[in-house]
């Protein structure tokens, strides 16, 4: 059980785009859902948290108009990286928790490249 | 401020038993987290310790002592696949996870 999916995997697209990453709890309810960025050989830095039904909250020095993050449900999550610049190329992981110990199962994560 | 410091990288023999380290200063605990993170992956949770002691599973075993601010994870009879990073997250406050920066483990034959 607790499967977390990340839809798509990977994508590339051009600067000035926008891209739009989904997070789906497979098999429970996420109460709540973490999305972080990861950059190449660097720890994993959160972004926001966002509960079901309310505003995202998020990290300081995260831009929230240029990181929207939609929580529409108890098993999704979706995070649309606005007007993609190519220093907004990382690796993009969600995760989701239930119930305490609030233990957080990540997706696969979505690699996104822009050109 | 909140910190966790774990060794930035560890090498170790196949087949040897490795302890990876973690230290904690946060406002508030309510656990703590190892997960393992191959490169180009997503972490994978390994462990949660919230009372003092050692908790085993398998080849794991993870220990926690909250007066020391301390944590260790143990990996015992080494395997390749074991190479990876090992990431430490408190649980803090407010549930958030607090991360470290992780220990990249090499696994050498």
């Amino acid at each position: 059980g607790a499967v977390v999916s990340q839809h798509p995997s990977w994508v590339i697209c051009k600067s000035g785009t926008s891209v739009k990453i989904e997070c789906r709890s497979l098999d429970f309810q996420a109460t709540t859902m973490f999305w972080y960025r990861q950059f190449p050989k660097q720890s994993l830095m959160l972004m926001a948290t966002s509960n079901e039904g309310s505003k995202a909250t998020y990290e300081q020095g995260v831009e929230k108009d240029k990181f929207l993050i939609n929580h529409a449900s108890l098993t999704l999550s979706t995070l649309t990286v606005t007007s993609a610049h190519p220093e907004d190329s990382s690796f993009y992981i969600c995760s989701a928790c239930d119930r305490e110990p609030y233990e957080q199962y990540f997706g696969p994560g979505t690699r996104l490249t822009v050109t | 401020g909140q910190n966790i410091d774990q060794p930035t990288e560890m090498t170790a023999t196949e087949g040897a038993i490795v302890q990876i380290n973690c230290t904690y200063q946060t406002s508030g605990f309510n656990g703590l987290f190892w997960y393992q993170q191959h490169a180009g992956e997503a972490p994978t949770f390994l462990s949660y310790n919230v009372l003092d002691g050692l908790e085993e599973k398998g080849r794991f075993s993870s220990f926690l002592s909250r007066s020391k601010g301390y944590s260790y994870l143990l990996l015992k009879e080494l395997q390749m696949k074991d190479s990876a990073s090992y990431l430490c997250a408190v649980s803090g406050s407010n549930y958030q996870l607090i991360w470290g920066a992780g220990t990249k483990l090499i696994i050498k034959p």
